[in-house]
This record gives structure tokens, C-alpha cells and sequence, in this order.
């Protein structure tokens, strides 16, 4: 079965940039979707396909992949930034989830 | 504005059932595929289900085929989740979630519940 691999966790100082990473055989021939998730709140889409902003989602998001890793990239991180972060693709009719990452920001 | 609110989870013996429900508005539920997705104590999201606009096409994540059935009621704009032969690893957050893109399945989850527990325990 596929497998996404995500670092367990992230730390970014105040208003520097943080790179989320997202581990996947061949995944930059997927589509790569990316989910923020606060305490207590519903998940949001803050990228998918790879690099495609939800309305409403800063342009501080951006995404970008190569042929093994893609990534989430937050740039000028805000303490509002401060989530979990979950990758995922579809492998055939099998969704995959990333082990998700949890993202400080200092 | 769009709402999915779930219900139906609660405790249950292991081996019983349970049917949680998940109410949508705010969009045309019945243009849209749907998932389940849970999260147990600790632990990331698994994908559970997911049902596609028009109930044609359903698929499930390994650890519940043959277990649990999704369906749903447009006319009533509710998702479904039957949930059969429970073991203490179903114990989880359960949440519903849209398909982005109307009329598709294999794309990325457009809005989400808050979720419902369910605690499986003898």
C-alpha cells in the first residue's frame, strides 16, 4: 500500500518561513492535497493539487513537489499558523493521509 | 455557508452496531461526493469511506470493508455511516467531509464536520 511520510513536527520563529514536507514514491505524479487542523476546530484545505489555493487561504501558502517529496511551504508565519498539518493523495480508490506534522511557531 | 454536522456516535460493546448520521446545508448535497474520515485518541486521520454524489460508487478503507456500509439520502441531504461488528480499534472521531469538485470522487476534501465520538468498550 501507498505510504506518505511526514516529519512529526516543525518549528518556525516568528514571521520566518516554515516547509512542511510530504514523503511519496513517485508522488509528484499525484495529486497532492494539504489540510490545516487546529484544537477543536473542523480541518481546512489549504492547498491542493500540489500548488492551488483555496479561496480565503493567504498567499504566505504556497506548495510545490518533486518527484519523491512535496512540500507546503508558510512564509512570514504567524502565530495563527500554529496546527497540524496532513497531506493526501488518492492511490487508486484508496485515500492516503501523511502521519501529519505539527507546526510551532516561536 | 456550508455545515456537516454529525451524529449518532456514543459508547458500544465491542461486536455491536451503531449508524451515524451527518446532516449537510449550505451547498447542493446531492452534487457531491462524500467521505468519512476518523481520527482515534492520539493517533492521524484514517479515511473511512466515501460515496460518490449519486450513491453509484462507494469505497472503503481496508481496515472496515466488509464491516461498515456509507451510504446516504439526498432528498434528505444526510450521509450515512453503518457501522457493524465494532472492536475497540474503531474507537475515534468521526468525521463527515465533502468532495471538493461536484461530481467527482478522486479529488481533494472540500469542507469538513466537527465530528462525533465513538468509544467502543466492554
Amino acid at each position: 500500500s501507498y505510504e506518505l511520510t511526514q516529519p512529526l513536527s516543525v518549528s518556525v520563529a516568528l514571521g520566518q518561513t516554515a516547509r512542511i514536507t510530504c514523503e511519496g514514491n513517485n508522488i509528484k505524479n499525484k495529486d497532492v492535497h494539504w489540510y490545516q487542523w487546529k484544537p477543536g476546530q473542523a480541518p481546512v484545505l489549504v492547498m491542493f493539487r500540489e500548488s492551488t489555493r483555496p479561496s480565503g487561504i493567504p498567499e504566505r501558502f504556497s506548495g510545490s513537489a518533486s518527484e519523491n517529496t512535496a512540500a507546503l511551504t508558510i512564509n512570514a508565519a504567524q502565530v495563527g499558523d500554529e496546527a497540524d498539518y496532513y497531506c493526501q493523495v488518492w492511490d487508486s480508490t484508496t485515500v492516503v493521509f501523511g502521519g501529519g506534522t505539527k507546526v510551532t511557531v516561536l | 455557508q456550508v455545515h456537516l454536522v454529525e451524529s449518532g456516535g456514543g459508547v458500544v460493546q465491542p461486536g455491536r452496531s451503531l449508524r451515524l448520521s451527518c446532516v449537510a446545508s449550505g451547498f447542493t448535497f446531492r452534487s457531491y461526493g462524500m467521505h468519512w474520515v476518523r481520527q482515534a485518541p492520539g493517533k492521524g486521520l484514517e479515511w473511512v469511506a466515501v460515496i460518490s454524489y449519486d450513491g453509484s460508487e462507494k469505497y472503503y478503507g481496508d481496515s472496515v470493508k466488509g464491516r461498515f456500509t456509507i451510504s446516504r439520502e439526498n432528498s434528505k441531504n444526510t450521509l450515512f455511516l453503518q457501522m457493524n461488528s465494532l472492536r475497540v480499534e474503531d474507537t475515534a472521531v468521526y468525521y463527515c467531509a465533502s468532495v471538493l469538485i461536484r461530481g467527482v470522487i478522486l479529488d481533494a476534501f472540500g469542507f469538513w464536520g466537527q465530528g462525533t465520538m465513538v468509544t467502543v468498550s466492554s
